[in-house]
This record gives structure tokens, C-alpha cells and sequence, in this order.
């Protein structure tokens, strides 16, 4: 069965300091990966996906995230972090039938000025 | 112009009353969801139907019962609430529920049971 995990349920970095989310899948076939953001008492939108075609993704924002199949990642980064990025980030599979995205337990990113 | 809308926003009940949630996309997508996100933000499916079909049917309480009167409605009802039925509740779709399709994700609608 497809899952993700993500590395630390909170990160907090300064602003203008790069941002590196984490997150690994586990996946018996070619997956589609997934980055969502949610900010404070709001819905969740799609920062970038992976469905196979180029291994570096970019998303809004300034985000972006490379697929590596030999570490199973699909990390997200920023290069340089802005107060307006402070929200909490999940990662996603594609699982089975119907397509259902599986989501990891989330990241929130703390931005200190 | 809102893509996936839910109504209500917010709703506090007593435990043992019937609710419904309602979603409605004007994507003119086929396929939508419904996910719980728990007090501790974690997101699970709940449902999923395709054209009016149900595709997905996880461990779901039979207490929860969704309906799909056209494609670009799917709404949940929740019969006998528990305390434990507290959480945000999300609405998606995606335009066939293709593999790669993103899914647009509604404001989510916070129930809180007394």
C-alpha cells in the first residue's frame, strides 16, 4: 500500500533562510506525489505534484521539490523563506482504486523575523 | 467564483443529532471526495464518487452516509453524532479522477460535537 512520512511536524527557520520539508514515500508502483499547503482555518492548494515527467517539480510560490527514486524522497524546498510562507505543508501518494490521495501527518513551518 | 464551495462553514451540535454537509463544484469535474481531517490535522478519505457512483468507501461508521445527486454535488450526512465526529470535514474533485489529476479542495466545513 502507497504512504508517505514526513520528517518533523514542525520546522521553523528564519526569513530569507532556505526552507527543507521532508518527505518520503513508500510505493509498489510509480507514484504520483503531491505538496499541499493549509494555512490557518482554510482549505488546502496545490503547490506542486510529480506524475513522472520531470524529476525537479516547481510549484507557486517559490516552491519546488525533486523526486529521487533511489532515496524514495520528494522533499520541498524554498530558497529563501518569507513570513507568508508560515502555514502547514503535507505531502500526498496517489493510492488505488479511485485514486484517493494518502496524506502524511503534516509539517508546520514556523518563519521567525 | 468559487471552485468547490461547502456550506455550512462551521457547525456545533449535540451528540446524537442528524446532520448533512453539503459541496457543491462548479469545475465540471466527475469525480469528488470527502476527507476528515482530525484535531491533530491529520487527513484520511472518507468517500468518493464518480458520476454519482461510489468508488471509495473506507472504514467508514455506516452512521455516515454520502449522496451524489448529480456530478457536481456531494454531500454527507451524519446520523446519531458522537463526540468523537468532531473534525474538519474537506470536499475534492478532480476531472476523472485520473492518477496525476490535482484535486481541488473546498474551505472544509469545522464540526463540533457537544
Amino acid at each position: 500500500a502507497q504512504s508517505v512520512t514526513q520528517l518533523g511536524s514542525h520546522v521553523s527557520v528564519s526569513e530569507g533562510a532556505l526552507v527543507l520539508l521532508r518527505c518520503n514515500y513508500s510505493s509498489s508502483v510509480p507514484p504520483y506525489l503531491f505538496w499541499y499547503v493549509q494555512y490557518p482555518n482554510q482549505g488546502l492548494q496545490l503547490l506542486l505534484k510529480y506524475t513522472s515527467a520531470a524529476t525537479l517539480v516547481k510549484g507557486i510560490n517559490g516552491f519546488e521539490a525533486e523526486f529521487k527514486k533511489s532515496e524514495t524522497s520528494f522533499h520541498l524546498t524554498k530558497p529563501s523563506a518569507h513570513m507568508s510562507d508560515a502555514a502547514e505543508y503535507f505531502c500526498a501518494v496517489r493510492a488505488g482504486y479511485g485514486n484517493k490521495l494518502v496524506f502524511g501527518a503534516g509539517t508546520i513551518l514556523r518563519v521567525k523575523s | 467564483d468559487t471552485a468547490v464551495s461547502q456550506t455550512p462553514k462551521y457547525l456545533v451540535t449535540q451528540m446524537g443529532n442528524d446532520k448533512s454537509i453539503k459541496c457543491e463544484q462548479n469545475l465540471g469535474h466527475d469525480t469528488m471526495y470527502w476527507y476528515k481531517q482530525d484535531s491533530k490535522k491529520f487527513l484520511k478519505i472518507m468517500f468518493s464518487y464518480n458520476n454519482k457512483e461510489l468508488i471509495i468507501n473506507e472504514t467508514v461508521p455506516n452512521r455516515f452516509s454520502p449522496k451524489s445527486p448529480d456530478k457536481a454535488h456531494l454531500n454527507l450526512h451524519i446520523n446519531s453524532l458522537e463526540l468523537g465526529d468532531s473534525a474538519v470535514y474537506f470536499c475534492a474533485s478532480t476531472p476523472s479522477g485520473g492518477a496525476g489529476e490535482t484535486q481541488y479542495f473546498g474551505p472544509g466545513t469545522r464540526l463540533l460535537v457537544l
